[in-house]
């Protein structure tokens, strides 16, 4: 079974600094991944998703991620964070081929202070 | 508006009474799932649902039961909860194409006392 990890459980930030979440899974196959992201009080929703092609993503309000496959790894950037990205934020996996069952990471929660 | 919606959204209740906690989605998904959130712990997955009347365990599906009778409906029931399933319940619905993102809903906070 695939397992996720992400390494940062708490992150602080002041507003306009870079920002690198780390998220490394376990699974000798070909992978699908995410990020989510829970603003404060609210659901979980898609920030960005990998399945193929370009490994760098881009996905909504500035974030990115890259898929380096040599390191199991799929790590979420942001260049420039904002006191609004404060949120927790899941990394999830799941292989590509048979049934549809996401694991998911222990989530980072980001605190950006103004 | 394609959603997921869960009910209630807040829950008090005592130990031993039972509760269900319904879900439904409009998405005509296919899969949908349970999650149970709680700090430190992240997302625990319940039970999920591959289709109508296929259903399996999660990681934690100890003191929890679904049923899927219908496609757009996914209840999660509790029939004699205790405290340590106070917790924030997502379900959560894919359509059953990769890569597929989850839709989730509001999420359901229970209290157990």
């Amino acid at each position: 079974a695939q397992s996720v990890s992400q390494h940062n459980h708490h992150v602080i930030l002041s507003e306009a600094a870079s920002l690198e979440l780390g998220c490394n899974y376990s699974y000798g196959g070909t992978v699908n991944l995410f990020w989510y992201v829970q603003y404060p009080g609210q659901h979980l929703q898609l920030l960005l998703k990998y399945f193929s092609g370009d490994p760098l993503v881009k996905g909504i309000k500035g974030f990115e991620a890259e898929f380096i496959k040599s390191k199991f790894s799929f790590n979420l950037r942001k260049p420039s964070v904002q006191w609004s990205d404060t949120a927790e934020y899941f990394c999830a996996v799941n292989p590509s081929g048979g049934s549809y069952i996401p694991t998911f990471g222990r989530g980072t929660s980001l605190i950006v202070h103004p | 508006e394609a959603q997921v919606t869960q009910n209630p959204r807040y829950l008090i209740t005592v130990t031993g009474k039972k509760l269900t906690v319904t879900c439904s989605q409009n998405m005509n998904h296919e899969y949908m799932s349970w999650y149970r959130q709680d700090p430190g712990l992240g997302l625990r997955q319940i039970y999920y649902s591959m289709n109508v009347e296929v259903t399996d365990k999660g990681d934690v599906p100890e003191g929890y039961k679904v049923s899927r009778k219908e496609k757009r409906n996914f209840p999660l029931i509790l029939e004699s909860p205790s405290p340590n399933q106070t917790s924030l319940y997502f379900c959560a619905s894919f359509s059953g194409f990769l890569p597929g993102e989850l839709f989730f809903g509001e999420g359901s906070r229970l209290t157990v006392l």
